[in-house]
């Protein structure tokens, strides 16, 4: 079965700091894999997506993420946090991209502290 | 391009009450999907569909009824609303990403 998880349900850290949220996945497939940002009261906006191609990721706002095989995970970071980064975070899985599926993670909520 | 438009954006019911909670897309996207929210719990599968004509359940489809008419609409039908439906719902379309609605927040009393 596939699933997704999240390892940490809140993360908080000083503006200017690292990021680091951590997302481990099983899939029987090659998943794509993704990173979705959601600020309060809002819809989810995508930030990131991995699609079997570079296994280091760019999104946007500076966030990137790097795809391991080998420890199954796809974690997300950026070097140095902003106050506008505060936001809920979910790392998705589509294990089977013909049926479409997306699976959640059940987020992480990042604070950014002054 | 308007991209993927939910109505209402809010809601209240009372137990009991029926009410469809409308999805439409304008980038001919053939999948299309409901979620819902549930704090702490992540986004969990309602019903999908893979094309006009093509609906199937998700992880929680019990409560709701969805129609695919078209490849723009994808309305979801709560028949007899219960608290436990009180929640956040998104519609959501996907090509090479997902593509979500700004959701519909329903309270249930």
């Amino acid at each position: 079965a596939q699933s997704v998880t999240q390892l940490d349900s809140h993360v908080s850290v000083s503006e200017g700091t690292p990021v680091l949220l951590r997302c481990n996945y099983s899939s029987s497939y090659s998943p794509s894999l993704f990173w979705y940002v959601q600020h309060p009261n809002k819809g989810l906006q995508l930030l990131l997506k991995y699609t079997s191609a570079a296994t280091l990721v760019k999104g946007i706002n500076g966030f990137e993420a790097e795809f391991k095989k080998s420890e199954t995970s796809f974690h997300l970071t950026k070097p140095s946090a902003h106050m506008s980064d505060a936001a809920e975070y979910f790392c998705v899985v589509s294990p089977e991209r013909s049926q479409g599926n997306l699976i959640f993670g059940k987020g992480t909520k990042l604070s950014v502290k002054p | 391009n308007a991209g993927v438009t939910q109505t209402p954006k809010f809601r209240i019911l009372k137990i009991g009450q029926s009410m469809t909670l409308q999805c439409t897309q304008d980038m001919n996207h053939n999948y299309m999907y409901w979620y819902r929210q549930d704090p702490g719990m992540g986004l969990k599968l309602i019903y999908y569909s893979v094309g006009a004509g093509i609906t199937d359940k998700g992880e929680v489809p019990n409560g709701y009824n969805v129609s695919r008419s078209t490849t723009e609409d994808f309305p979801l039908r709560l028949e007899l609303a219960a608290p436990s439906q009180t929640s956040v719902y998104f519609c959501a379309t996907l090509s090479t990403e997902a593509f979500f609605g700004q959701g519909t927040r329903l309270t249930v009393v």
